[in-house]
């Protein structure tokens, strides 16, 4: 059946370094593929998304590629900030959207 | 828009006692979507309305789990008897479904925390 595997955390990084989060997906069909953030306390919001391979789905500062081949959806950023902290989950579209199990990051001054 | 509404936000029962979770949508959003979510984890998919219509419930959800969506506008969550291993965060999302291919992202309400004792 269709899932999304995403790599496990948590993750800290220092202020200014980059990010990647892994994210792999088994469907059925093309799904559309997303990234959502939980800040904490606070709801899952989306932060991208990508609806076709080779699109590529961007939002403040975040970047994320639909890679058929390698069925892959790996969110990165180039300069992470403090306010980054949070929990990033890739997400797979469909009558179900299904969720990996979420990445937590603590950036650090 | 003024996003997805869930009440309560927290609710403590205790096991054996029947709850209720109500989710307002956003108001054009014609699909409705529960899920639960535990400590560490990802959001399960519970159900999902297209409009009033249940058209998907997840094969691990319990016969003590019911929804509705009369109207097609709030759904309401219920847990009958509720256990101890029902304790979550238990989440609605809506989307503006207009293709069979779900497409449109979801927007989550905030959640009801349910702590059963």
């Amino acid at each position: 059946g269709d899932s999304v595997t995403q790599m496990e955390g948590p993750v800290t990084l220092s202020e200014e370094a980059f990010l990647t989060i892994n994210c792999t997906y088994t469907a059925t069909g093309y799904p559309s593929l997303f990234w959502y953030v939980q800040y904490p306390g606070e709801g899952l919001q989306l932060l991208l998304k990508a609806t076709k391979a080779d699109d590529k789905g961007s939002n403040k500062g975040f970047e994320a590629t639909y890679r058929k081949e390698t069925t892959s959806f790996h969110l990165e950023k180039g300069s992470v900030q403090v306010s980054d902290s949070a929990v990033y989950f890739c997400a797979l579209g469909g009558n179900q959207f299904y969720f990996g199990t979420g990445t937590s990051l603590t950036v650090i001054p | 828009d003024t996003g997805v509404s869930q009440n309560p936000r927290h609710k403590i029962t205790k096991r054996g006692q029947n709850v209720t979770f109500r989710c307002d949508p956003i108001s054009e959003h014609n699909r409705l979507y529960w899920y639960r979510q535990t400590l560490g984890q990802g959001p399960e998919f519970l159900t999902y309305f297209q409009n009033e219509a249940q058209l998907e419930k997840s094969r691990l959800l319990s016969d003590r789990f019911s929804a509705e969506r009369p109207k097609g506008s709030f759904s309401t969550l219920e847990i009958q008897r509720t256990e101890q291993g029902d304790s979550a965060m238990y989440l609605c999302a809506s989307s503006l479904g207009t293709d069979r291919k779900h497409n449109s992202p979801l927007h989550f309400g905030n959640g009801t925390r349910l702590t059963v004792t």
